[in-house]
């Protein structure tokens, strides 16, 4: 049972443009969510997180957005820059060990952005 | 460069054979995480130490696979009888604690002949 949910495998934008990576979960003990970035041949790297308690975090071009009700989180990147082409991760936490302890992750959305 | 290192970066064996995998965390890093990354599929959960301490093992990690971290620095993950379905990408991660995300290597890529 896939308990993080990326139902996009791929996104294409236009550089400057804004794009929109969505995720979904079922597990409500979840209460911690981080997004990791991708590229080839390397390991993923963090973005940003945000815990159950907000319900939106900004860092730089990076925010992420909560809806606990509707156990949805988007990661929205503004503008988009060809570099940040990559694997793009949701991940969920249950904070029982801590808020990064056993991360569950999606399958991924490739975003890729064009010049 | 003072990230998560692993070694090796690649690995071929045949089926049946042992191999073992290692990982140097960030100074510092009390937490050490084994994620297992197959095609098409995000990073799995294998097991997790705090220092020198296994706290934690997946179901997935079944009793050919052993990982240890001795003095609470490296860790190896050893995989025995190595079996075509354990071709994947073995990741490791490392955190300061709670409050701190996790830093991944770039991984070992394990291929099973």
């Amino acid at each position: 049972d896939q308990q993080v949910k990326q139902n996009s495998p791929s996104l294409s934008v236009q550089e400057g443009r804004i794009s929109i990576l969505n995720c979904d979960y079922t597990n409500s003990m979840f209460d911690y969510f981080l997004w990791y970035k991708k590229y080839p041949a390397e390991g993923p790297t963090f973005l940003i997180s945000i815990s159950s308690i907000k319900d939106k975090n900004e860092d730089g071009r990076f925010t992420v957005f909560l809806n606990k009700s509707a156990k949805h989180l988007s990661l929205h990147i503004v503008p988009s820059q060809p570099g940040d082409s990559a694997v793009y991760f949701c991940a969920a936490s249950d904070g029982s060990g801590g808020s990064n302890y056993k991360l569950t992750f999606g399958k991924g959305t490739l975003l890729t952005v064009n010049p | 460069d003072t990230g998560v290192s692993q070694d090796p970066r690649h690995k071929i064996t045949k089926r049946g054979q042992n191999v073992t995998f290692r990982c140097d965390p960030i100074s510092e890093h009390n937490r050490l995480y084994w994620y297992r990354q197959t095609l098409g599929q995000g990073p799995e959960f294998l097991t997790y130490f705090q220092n020198e301490a296994q706290l934690e093992k997946s179901r997935l990690l079944s009793d050919r696979f052993s990982a240890e971290r001795p003095k609470g620095s490296f860790s190896t993950l050893e995989i025995q009888r190595t079996e075509q379905g354990d071709s994947a990408m073995y990741l490791c991660a490392t955190t300061q604690g709670v409050g701190s995300p996790l830093h991944f290597g770039n991984g070992t890529r394990l291929t099973v002949t």
